[in-house]
C-alpha cells in the first residue's frame, strides 16, 4: 500500500496567515494527489484535485503543488472559517490512502 | 442539488452483521463509481471499499476482505455496504463517496453525512 506522511500533525495560526501543508507519498503517484477539508462533526470537503486543480466553488486562496512523491497545499490569508482539519490522499491505486490529517487550529 | 443519503448504522455485537445504505440524487449514478470512507472516532480517514459503475469491479481494504461485500443497485440509485464478522475496530461513521472519472485524477468528489455503526458487546 501507499503510505501517505502529512507535516505538521497539527499548527495554531491566526487569520491572514499564510499556511503550507505538506504532504509526501512513499512512492511516486504522478500527479494523483487530493487535498480534503473536514470541520467537526461533519464529512470532508475536496479542496484541490489532481494535485493542483482547484473544485468548483473552492476559493482561490487554497492552491495546491507538487508531483511525483511531494506535495503542498498553501492557504493564503488564512480566513476563520479555514481552521479545520485538512487531509492529503492519494488516487494512484487501491487501496486510496489517506495522510493522518493537519489541524489548523487558531492561535 | 447532489445528495447522498446513508443510512443503517446501528450499534451491534462483536461477530454480528450489519448493512449500510446509500441512496443518491441529484446526479447520473451510473455514470459514477461509488466508494466507502470511514472514520473511527476522534480519527483520521480509511477508505473501505468502491465499485465501479457498472458493478463488474470491487475493491476492498485489506481491513475488510472477506467481511465486508459492496454492491450497486443502478435502477434504484443505490449502493449498500454488507458487513459481517464485525469487530470492535470496525466502530467508525462511514461515509458514502461519489467517485470523479480517471481525467480527474478520481477524486473523491462529493460526500454524504456519514452513518455511525458502533460495534460493542
Amino acid at each position: 500500500d501507499i503510505q501517505m506522511t502529512q507535516a505538521p500533525s497539527s499548527l495554531s495560526t491566526s487569520v491572514g496567515d499564510r499556511v503550507s501543508i505538506t504532504c509526501r507519498s512513499s512512492q511516486s503517484i504522478s500527479n494523483y494527489l487530493n487535498w480534503y477539508q473536514q470541520k467537526p462533526g461533519k464529512a470532508p470537503k475536496l479542496l484541490i484535485y489532481a494535485a493542483s486543480r482547484l473544485q468548483s466553488g473552492v476559493p482561490s486562496r487554497f492552491t495546491g503543488s507538487g508531483s511525483g512523491t511531494d506535495f503542498t497545499l498553501t492557504i493564503t490569508s488564512l480566513r476563520p472559517e479555514d481552521f479545520a482539519t485538512y487531509y492529503c490522499q492519494q488516487s494512484y491505486t487501491t487501496p486510496w490512502t489517506f495522510g493522518q490529517g493537519t489541524k489548523v487550529e487558531i492561535k | 442539488e447532489e445528495q447522498l443519503l446513508e443510512s443503517g448504522g446501528d450499534l451491534v455485537k462483536p461477530g454480528g452483521s450489519l448493512r449500510l445504505s446509500c441512496a443518491a440524487s441529484g446526479f447520473t449514478f451510473k455514470n459514477y463509481a461509488m466508494n466507502w470512507v470511514r472514520q473511527a472516532p476522534g480519527k483520521g480517514l480509511e477508505w473501505v471499499s468502491g465499485i465501479s459503475r457498472n458493478g463488474d469491479y470491487t475493491y476492498y481494504a485489506d481491513s475488510v476482505k472477506g467481511r465486508f461485500t459492496i454492491s450497486r443497485d443502478n435502477s434504484k440509485n443505490t449502493v449498500h455496504l454488507q458487513m459481517s464478522s464485525l469487530r470492535v475496530e470496525d466502530t467508525a461513521v462511514y461515509f458514502c463517496v461519489k467517485e470523479g472519472s480517471s481525467a480527474d485524477r478520481f477524486p473523491l468528489l462529493n460526500w454524504g453525512q456519514g452513518t455511525l455503526a458502533v460495534v460493542s458487546s
